[in-house]
């Protein structure tokens, strides 16, 4: 099946500070989401976006199909941006099923 | 618009006792999806239903099964629960068959086995 890997594993920041999260996938995708897991478990919907670029407030994605990634880009990070972001990909080939990476587990301190 | 809820929030079982988990989709989704969150295994599929019937599954054992009603909720099953079944359980819909679309998510039930 369709591997999705995620980077960096653990991400410490500064408040104000900004970062990129990777998403590769190893097929084409006919559905890519991010997703913001709070401190409860809810997955929070941040994109879908199987190809190309949107941005939501201080949140943009980019997605590169054929090259086979995602970035997940956060400016000026804030405390409550805490928590684990996790890239899920529907590969072309399996049905609406979501394969998910392993999550980035992102820390923002004062 | 309301979004997935999920029923209960927590339930402690024994092993081999069976479970019910609950879920309601988004008004005017058709497919529901069910997600296991273990601790060290990440997220993965279980199970996709759509207008009633199954129709994609995970790598479970046939333990766990569910349904989805005409109203579209839909319940997972787990019998003969195991220590390792302890996990979150995330329900998610979407628009349907013939639709590649965003699933939204529910805010889980988190099972323990004792």
């Amino acid at each position: 099946g369709i591997q999705v890997e995620q980077s960096p594993p653990d991400l410490i920041l500064q408040e104000g500070a900004n970062s990129t999260l990777r998403c590769n996938f190893s097929d084409s995708v006919n559905n890519l989401q991010w997703f913001h897991q709070n401190p409860w478990g809810q997955l929070i919907n941040l994109f879908y976006i199987p190809s190309g670029t949107k941005q939501n407030g201080r949140l943009s994605a980019t997605t590169v199909a054929t090259e086979r990634y995602s970035l997940l880009y956060i400016s000026s990070s804030q405390t409550t941006d805490s928590g684990v972001y996790f890239c899920a990909v529907e590969s072309s080939g399996t049905a609406s099923k979501l394969t998910f990476g392993t999550g980035t587990r992102l820390q923002v301190t004062l | 618009e309301a979004g997935v809820t999920q029923s209960p929030t927590h339930l402690i079982k024994t092993r081999g006792q069976q479970a019910t988990l609950r879920c309601s989709p988004i008004s005017g989704h058709t497919s529901v999806y069910w997600y296991q969150q273990a601790l060290g295994l990440g997220l993965q599929f279980l199970l996709w239903y759509d207008e009633g019937e199954e129709r994609n599954r995970g790598n479970f054992p046939p333990r766990f099964s569910g349904r989805q009603f005409p109203n579209y909720s839909s319940e997972l099953n787990v019998n003969a629960l195991e220590l390792e079944d302890s996990a979150l359980y995330l329900c998610a819909s979407s628009l349907g068959t013939g639709h590649t679309d965003t699933q939204y998510f529910g805010p889980g039930t988190r099972l323990t086995v004792l």
